[in-house]
């Protein structure tokens, strides 16, 4: 296992509410990307933070936001929900560096909207 | 952006036969290729990586190929046993510049090992 944690397990919710999603980085990394992981899909690259600020956002709508945090911990936050939504949330991470670049993930967080 | 197709979706095979999943990736930048096994309801876990510097990466029973040429890389898994079955994902990351660890997925592959 990670040394990756991700909080809470599971979530419903309903369509327009907003969701704030928490992760725990492995210990000696400083880099957290998230995910989006439809039923019986790849992850999506949603965004990464690297020294609290977004290093780069793959292609979701900006009501999808984060933040990171001094001890390199994260939050994503997601307004608005839609039904589309649902899914699995997952957190990697890893540490900045040119030639490592290996990633790690949590548990995730299972989504659902209704 | 990075395009990686993934194939097959589905594979059976028996005990103790190999088997082999492919990946094709379109963005040129990508150089680093891991691969991640995740099991019903669990996290995608890292079992294998290669670099473009290098050709093949084998550990244990796992060996991964890649011919940055063609643009493709494939896994391969021999002496398969049962705890084998997971869907494999392939993806593929520049590992430097301004897109440094992003990962791209392939939709993955459904693996049932049959004892």
């Amino acid at each position: 296992e990670t040394g990756v944690t991700q909080s809470p397990t599971h979530l419903i919710k309903t369509r327009g509410q907003q969701v704030t999603l928490r992760c725990s980085s492995q210990s000696g990394h400083n880099t957290v990307s998230w995910y989006q992981q439809a039923l019986g899909q790849g992850p999506q690259f949603i965004f990464q933070y690297y020294r609290e600020e977004e290093n780069g956002r793959g292609n979701f709508p900006p009501r999808f936001s984060g933040l990171q945090f001094p001890n390199y911990s994260s939050e994503l936050n997601v307004n608005a929900l839609e039904l589309d939504d649902s899914a699995l949330y997952l957190c990697a991470s890893s540490s900045h560096r040119e030639g490592y670049n290996e990633q790690f993930f949590g548990p995730g967080t299972r989504l659902t909207v209704l | 952006g990075e395009n990686v197709e993934q194939h097959p979706s589905t594979l059976s095979v028996q005990e103790g036969d190999s088997a082999v999943i492919k990946c094709t990736y379109s963005d040129s930048a990508s150089n680093y290729f891991p691969w991640y096994k995740q099991e019903l309801g669990k996290r995608p876990q890292l079992i294998i990586d290669i670099r473009s510097n290098v050709g093949e990466k084998k550990d244990q029973r796992i060996a991964v190929t890649l011919n940055k040429t063609a643009k493709h890389f494939s896994l391969h898994i021999t002496e398969t046993q049962p705890e084998d079955s997971a869907v494999y994902f392939c993806a593929a990351s520049p590992d430097r510049g301004s897109t440094l660890g992003r990962l791209y997925f392939g939709r993955g592959t459904q693996l049932t090992v049959w004892p």
